[in-house]
C-alpha cells in the first residue's frame, strides 16, 4: 500500500518562497498522478493541482501562477513552490496519489505551513 | 469553475440512524465523484470513487449515488467511528473543486 509523507519547513516569512516535498514508499511514482491540495485552519480543501510522473502539470489559476511543481522520478519525491507567499497562505498542505481518474485514493499525513514574520 | 454545494453543513445523529448528505454540482459532471471521510488532526480517507464505487476496505454501511448533478452519500447505520466531516470532490473538469464539508456529529 503506497505512503505518502510530506516534509518542509512549518513556518515561512510574508513574500517568501514556501517548499514541500512529497516523499512516496509502497510503490512507484511512475505511472500516476500526485496532486498538493491545502486546507486552511477550520476551513476546507482548495486543489492546489497535480504533476504527472512525466513531469507535466495543472494548476489551479486561483494561486495565480505562483506555484511550481517538479518530480524526481529516482528518488520516488515530488515537490511545491508557492512564491510570494501571504498569511492567505497559511494551511495544512497534503500530497495526495491521484489515482485512475485524480480521485485522491491515498493521502499524506499533511504538515501545518505558517506565513508569519 | 464548478461550484460544489453540500448540504446539510452539518448535523446531528445517533448510532444506528440513517444518515444521508447531499452534494450538488453547478453543472454537470458525469458521475466524476469523489466522497472523503475527514477526523479531527487527520488527512482525508477516500471513500467512494465514480459517485458510488466503494473504495477498497471501506464498511459496506457507506453508499453513494446519483450522476449529473445530484449525488449522495449514506451511511445505512451510523457507526461510532463514523462521527467526523464529509467532503464531495468533482473530478469532471479543471480545477478540481470540493464541496464545503458535512460535519456528522453526536446527538
Amino acid at each position: 500500500q503506497v505512503q505518502l509523507q510530506e516534509s518542509g519547513p512549518g513556518l515561512v516569512k510574508p513574500s517568501e518562497t514556501l517548499s514541500l516535498t512529497c516523499s512516496v514508499s509502497g510503490g512507484s511514482i511512475s505511472g500516476d498522478y500526485w496532486s498538493w491540495i491545502r486546507q486552511p485552519p477550520g476551513k476546507g480543501l482548495e486543489w492546489i493541482g497535480y504533476i504527472f510522473y512525466t513531469g507535466s502539470t495543472n494548476y489551479n489559476p486561483s494561486l495565480r501562477s505562483r506555484a511550481t511543481f517538479s518530480v524526481d522520478t529516482s528518488n520516488n519525491q515530488f515537490s511545491l513552490k508557492l512564491r510570494s507567499v501571504t498569511a492567505a497562505d497559511t494551511a495544512v498542505y497534503y500530497c495526495a496519489r491521484g489515482g485512475n481518474y485524480l480521485e485522491h485514493d491515498s493521502w499524506g499525513q499533511g504538515t501545518l505551513v505558517t506565513v508569519s514574520s | 469553475d464548478i461550484q460544489m454545494t453540500q448540504s446539510p453543513s452539518s448535523l446531528s445523529a445517533s448510532v444506528g440512524d440513517r444518515v444521508t448528505i447531499t452534494c450538488r454540482a453547478s453543472q454537470g459532471i458525469n458521475n466524476y465523484l469523489a466522497w472523503f471521510q475527514q477526523k479531527p488532526g487527520k488527512a482525508p480517507k477516500s471513500l467512494i470513487y465514480s459517485a458510488s464505487s466503494l473504495q477498497s476496505g471501506v464498511p459496506s454501511r457507506f453508499s453513494g449515488s446519483g450522476s449529473g448533478t445530484d449525488f449522495t452519500l449514506t451511511i445505512s447505520s451510523l457507526q461510532p467511528e463514523d462521527f467526523a466531516t464529509y467532503y464531495c470532490q468533482q473530478y469532471n473538469s479543471y480545477p478540481l473543486t470540493f464541496g464545503g464539508g458535512t460535519k456528522v456529529e453526536i446527538k
